[in-house]
């Protein structure tokens, strides 16, 4: 089975700053690999999508690449700002359907005014 | 635009009552799943619905029923409820079969004491 992992589970940084979070898995033959967003009581929202083809996609100040090889993908945040203070969740699906979408455990993002 | 609704937000159970989850997209949308988290566990799917007709077990399909009552509704009944069945469940739905383009609701706060 595929196992999704992020380090750290928080992380806490003043606004303004660039972040990095990670994504790790067990199994490098994926079909894509997805982002989440995570607020407070409420469901995901996609942010970004990586198709196994692609190494890296782009939107806004989020920057998410992919390594397949190495079982790695990375959400780099550009210029933090409280706005962005969610959890943040990765996703890996493999080929053959809904029982093949996997999820990380997410890391909780508290950015500080 | 309303997306997937769930109803309740909140529910408390003692152990062996029963109880049914809602879910309802407006998008029209042919998949649709539960999922449901856990704390330090990723999201785990319970069951699916591929289209109108159709259901399928997920990872964790034990103690739970599905019915897809029409391509708009997805209800999750728990027939009696444990205490491991504490947890956040999640409707998703996505146009097909494919993962990619899944859109959450807002999530059910289960405890069953």
């Amino acid at each position: 089975k595929q196992e999704v992992t992020q380090i750290p589970a928080a992380l806490s940084v003043p606004e303004g700053e660039n972040l990095v979070l990670n994504c790790s898995f067990t199994d490098s033959a994926i079909y894509n690999l997805q982002w989440f967003r995570q607020d407070p009581g409420k469901g995901l929202t996609s942010l970004l999508l990586i198709q196994s083809s692609q190494r890296e996609q782009t939107s806004g100040r989020l920057n998410a690449s992919l390594d397949k090889s190495s079982g790695r993908s990375t959400l780099y945040i550009a210029a933090s700002q409280p706005g962005d203070s969610a959890t943040y969740l990765c996703a890996v699906e493999k080929w053959g359907g809904a029982n093949n979408l996997f999820f990380g455990t997410g890391t909780r993002l508290t950015v500080i005014p | 635009n309303a997306g997937v609704t769930q109803t309740p937000k909140f529910q408390v159970l003692k152990t062996g009552q029963s109880m049914t989850l809602q879910c309802a997209q407006d998008m029209n949308h042919n998949s649709m799943y539960w999922y449901r988290q856990d704390p330090g566990m990723g999201l785990r799917l319970i069951y699916y619905s591929a289209s109108e007709g159709t259901t399928d077990k997920g990872e964790v399909p034990n103690g739970y029923n599905v019915s897809r009552l029409n391509k708009r509704e997805f209800s999750l009944r728990l027939e009696s409820a444990a205490p491991s069945q504490t947890s956040v469940y999640f409707c998703a739905s996505s146009p097909t079969g494919a993962v990619l383009s899944l859109h959450f609701g807002n999530g059910t706060r289960l405890t069953v004491t």
